[in-house]
């Protein structure tokens, strides 16, 4: 089946636009992760729902970042105001379920650069 | 609060190598333990999982074993491929089930 579908594949931006990035998990999927990899590093978590709450947006580095999940399956996540501190991978997952033995699956990921 | 230390690489080794890339933890209560590959290019992939103590994982080859005494979940491989060339990753799912940690990953390279 469809695994998790994550667009732009690329997306370049100067730095003060806003920028969307969307995620289509795997159908069915309760939980939906949003995270951020830099070159060289391992996922950092930035936010997740279930269903359409967000449960938990600690990761979030500042109020530039927001995502929403309004019908409990795509989500966007979205950066106002880009910085070039803001280029990065940015991985969107889905799990099952809350249970413990679900593990993530990863879509491919948006490749963001601001110049 | 809950993480994972994983070895720094990058490891280099000829074909049909032994490897063992190491991973420890820290948590509350009981985790489950996973490992992730990412081959260049492509997203995170699961290799392989272990939910309690003393489970063994494994996939292609490779094997985890989960050990509570010494909080490890490291990854072994008996015969190494240059296929195996991608990026390692441990990570820990709490035992809320809420958050994934990931280590910063390994990166392999196997050489013919």
């Amino acid at each position: 089946g469809a695994g998790v579908s994550q667009s732009p594949r690329y997306k370049v931006t100067k730095r003060g636009q806003d920028v969307a990035l969307r995620c289509d998990p795997i159908s069915g999927h309760v939980s939906l992760y949003w995270y951020r990899q830099a070159l060289g590093q391992g996922p950092e978590f930035l936010t997740y729902f279930n269903y359409e709450a967000q449960q938990d947006k600690s990761g979030l580095p500042n109020d530039r970042f927001s995502a929403e999940r309004p019908e409990g399956s795509i989500s966007t996540l979205t950066i106002q105001r880009t910085e070039q501190r803001d280029s990065a991978m940015y991985r969107c997952a889905s799990s099952p379920g809350r249970g413990l033995v679900s593990p993530l699956h990863f879509g491919n990921g948006t490749r963001l650069t601001v110049t | 609060g809950d993480s994972v230390t994983q070895m720094e690489g990058p490891v280099t080794l000829s074909e049909e190598a032994f490897l063992t890339i190491n991973c420890t933890y820290t948590a509350t209560g009981y985790p489950s333990l996973f490992w992730y590959v990412q081959y260049p290019g492509e997203g995170l992939q699961l290799l392989l999982k272990a939910t309690k103590a003393d489970d063994k994982g494994s996939n292609k080859g490779f094997e985890a074993t989960y050990r509570k005494e010494t909080t490890s979940f490291h990854l072994e491989k008996g015969s190494v491929q240059v296929s195996d060339s991608a990026v390692y990753f441990c990570a820990l799912r709490g035992y809320t089930g809420n958050q994934f940690y990931f280590g910063t990953g390994t990166s392999l390279t196997v050489i013919p």
